[in-house]
């Protein structure tokens, strides 16, 4: 299995401004993904978070929006960018370790965006 | 376009009856499906999965049916347990199982009642 953080779990915006959240798994794995769960929403994908090159984006999202880092098989950043109310979401971290047929999840980060 | 979709949006059970949680698809090229719970500020905690070869798996108090032909499948839990009040999502994958997108439905809310 893989247990994965967050940070920050929660914050509060102001539009216009950016936000980077970051996500740690504690053992390296082959895949990690960001999605997005908007109020009352299912859960989305934004992209796949490729180590050492650009990440694979969803239709609807843009790298300009949502800047991905993975420096490593460890860590990625999602930067959510010149954020408006709409971008308020849970933003959530997910892992496949190559080993299960599941992927893991991080709790979420919870941003308010006013 | 919804092409996984839970229809209940809520469910109450009592506690030691049985639990079915139902999710249909539209995709017919889904060919893995994994259920999730979710309890609130916390990550989707995997549960149970199945691939489309098989129509029935089971762990525990936990079984998953998927009928193909009907491009559906279902969760049961027995007996229930107040623990299991949380929100359950169903998800499927393409291919490469969870190496890539899961797709989610818009979950739903189970409540086991004493």
């Amino acid at each position: 299995s893989a247990v994965i953080s967050q940070k920050p779990s929660r914050d509060i915006c102001q539009r216009g401004t950016s936000l980077t959240i970051q996500c740690q798994v504690d053992s390296q794995v082959t895949m990690m993904f960001w999605y997005r769960q908007q109020p009352g929403q299912s859960l989305t994908l934004i992209a796949t978070a490729n180590q050492g090159s650009e990440a694979t984006y969803e239709s609807g999202f843009v790298i300009d929006k949502f800047p991905i880092s993975r420096p490593n098989l460890t860590f990625s950043t999602l930067t959510v960018s010149n954020m408006s109310p709409e971008d308020s979401s849970i933003y959530l971290c997910s892992a496949w370790t190559g080993l299960q047929e599941t992927q893991y999840f991080g709790p979420g980060t919870r941003l308010l965006v006013l | 376009d919804q092409q996984v979709k839970q229809n209940s949006p809520s469910l109450s059970v009592q506690e030691g009856r049985i639990s079915i949680l139902n999710c249909d698809y539209t995709n017919s090229m889904f060919d893995y499906f994994l259920w999730y719970k979710k309890y609130p500020a916390e990550g989707p905690t995997f549960l149970i999965s199945i691939s489309s070869i098989k129509d029935k798996n089971e762990d525990g108090r936990f079984t998953v049916f998927l009928n193909k032909s009907a491009k559906h499948l279902s969760l049961h839990i027995v007996p229930s347990q107040p623990g299991d009040s949380a929100v359950y999502f169903c998800a499927a994958s393409t291919g490469t199982g969870t190496a890539s997108k899961l797709t989610f439905g818009t979950g739903t809310r189970l409540q086991v009642t004493l």
